[in-house]
């Protein structure tokens, strides 16, 4: 009953191939997150959807973008990737509410050769 | 600024002692939330407690309770009985009324049995 599903669960492209790596969700939550993990660190909130409300964090690189194109999907693309940008991608989603948890996916695991 | 601190990169227990796990936090918000996670090796995030600001009593979920001081910023950890399966990255995080949610660097447990 997984509620917060990421495909795939490893992606490996190219340097400065194009990537989408997806997310969607059961919940019918309004909010949608992507966080960069890198190993041993902590997730870095990347950006969100507050519905349809994008919210860009002001260190996040150009080369990230998203789709939100209903409730239940979301996608990171990642333009250009460099071989920084090989990590685990996690998508997390919650109701809205500031005091609410966040429900998280298994992460895809992005390489970059 | 919103500031999660984790000082203990690693933490050892004994199986069946318990742990307590640090967490202090930065914050000018007068409403906030705190939450730990926990991430085995597997990659997913897993819920553990929450803790309002606004909470007078002190959280508990089982073998979890944090231990809440607002006035000294912190919100520690404490795991009872540790378990084998106990060992795994612990993440703090806060949650702000814009809908971000932030981690801590994380602390790694190792139970030794």
């Amino acid at each position: 009953d997984a509620m917060v599903i990421q495909n795939p669960r490893y992606q490996v492209t190219q340097f400065g191939k194009p990537v989408t790596l997806s997310c969607s969700q059961t919940l019918n939550h309004n909010v949608m997150y992507w966080y960069q993990q890198k190993s041993s660190q902590a997730p870095k909130l990347l950006f969100h959807y507050y519905d349809k409300d994008f919210n860009n964090e002001a260190d996040t690189p150009d080369n990230f973008q998203s789709r939100r194109p209903n409730t239940s999907f979301c996608f990171l693309d990642i333009r250009s990737p460099g071989l920084g940008d090989a990590a685990m991608y996690l998508c997390a989603t919650s109701r809205g509410v500031s005091r609410e948890k966040l429900f998280f996916g298994s992460g895809t695991q992005l390489s970059v050769l | 600024a919103q500031k999660i601190t984790q000082t203990q990169p690693g933490m050892f227990v004994q199986e069946k002692e318990a742990v307590t796990l640090d967490c202090t936090y930065d914050t000018s918000d007068q409403s906030y939330g705190l939450f730990w996670y926990k991430q085995p090796s597997s990659g997913e995030m897993i819920f553990l407690i929450y803790q309002g600001s606004y909470d007078e009593q002190n959280a508990t979920e089982g073998r979890y309770s944090l231990n809440f001081q607002k006035a000294r910023k912190s919100a520690n950890l404490v795991i009872s009985a540790s378990q084998l399966g106990d060992s795994a990255m612990y993440f703090c995080a806060m949650r702000y009324n814009n809908n971000d949610m932030r981690f801590g660097a994380g602390t790694r447990l190792t139970v030794k049995p």
